[in-house]
């Protein structure tokens, strides 16, 4: 059965900094692209980043570019998602979610990113 | 990357029929056959019920179908059910590896 656990969200000053985490259990992790997905209280869903199964490629949406950073450890089977300058409008929970062919299969729980003063 | 475009709701009585939109651009709906639906219900994550414009999952219910022409995409919900009750969002591939999502739709069974 595939799990994705994400960990790390909670409550940052704006301009802060906060790491997420996804824990992958249930298939071979290496062999897939993963994504962060988020969502703002009561908003719609929101493709934040990618990363391929090697973790060598690694893409952004425009809202995320230059402040975010995914990577991945294919030995610890664990994602992460590195949040910088964060701002309010970051402000969602995060889901971890796994990537087969063009789509999402798989999503975790999520975490909540609160960004505030 | 600019969301898609979905009806914020609709609405259906046990038994009907009911559709939802989805448009985008010739830069992401229109220009790849890579458009999927997820449902999600309150406070849940969301699951993944249709891809490749028309095909379900193992598991989804066949009264879900998916459709696209030009750059609009649509779910059709047959056989409406009180468990469909839920919110419903699009998403389509947009080139570079990237993905933009629909704003979303809420389906009330009345």
């Amino acid at each position: 059965e595939v799990q994705l656990l994400e960990s790390g969200g909670g409550l940052v000053q704006p301009g802060g900094s906060l790491r997420l985490s996804c824990a992958a259990s249930g298939f071979t992790f290496r062999s897939y692209d993963m994504t962060w997905v988020r969502q703002a209280p009561g908003k719609g869903l929101e493709w934040v980043s990618g990363i391929s199964g090697s973790g060598g490629s690694t893409y952004y949406a425009d809202s995320v570019k230059g402040r975010f950073t995914i990577s991945r450890d294919n030995s610890k089977n664990t994602l992460y998602l590195q949040m910088n300058s964060l701002k309010t409008e970051d402000t969602a929970l995060y889901y971890c979610a796994k990537r087969w062919s063009y789509y999402i299969d798989y999503w975790g729980q999520g975490t909540l990113v609160t960004v505030s003063s | 990357q600019s969301a898609l475009t979905q009806p914020r709701s609709v609405s259906g009585s046990p038994g009907q029929s009911v559709t939802i939109s989805c448009t985008g651009t010739s830069s992401d709906v229109g220009g790849y056959n890579y458009v999927s639906w997820y449902q999600q219900h309150p406070g849940k994550a969301p699951k993944f019920m249709i891809y490749d414009v028309n095909k379900r999952p193992s598991g989804v219910p066949d009264r879900f179908s998916g459709s696209k022409s030009d750059n609009t995409a649509s779910l059709t919900i047959s056989g409406l059910q009180a468990e469909d009750e839920a919110d419903y969002y699009c998403c389509s591939y947009a080139g570079s590896y990237t993905w933009v999502f629909g704003g979303g739709t809420k389906l009330t069974v009345l």
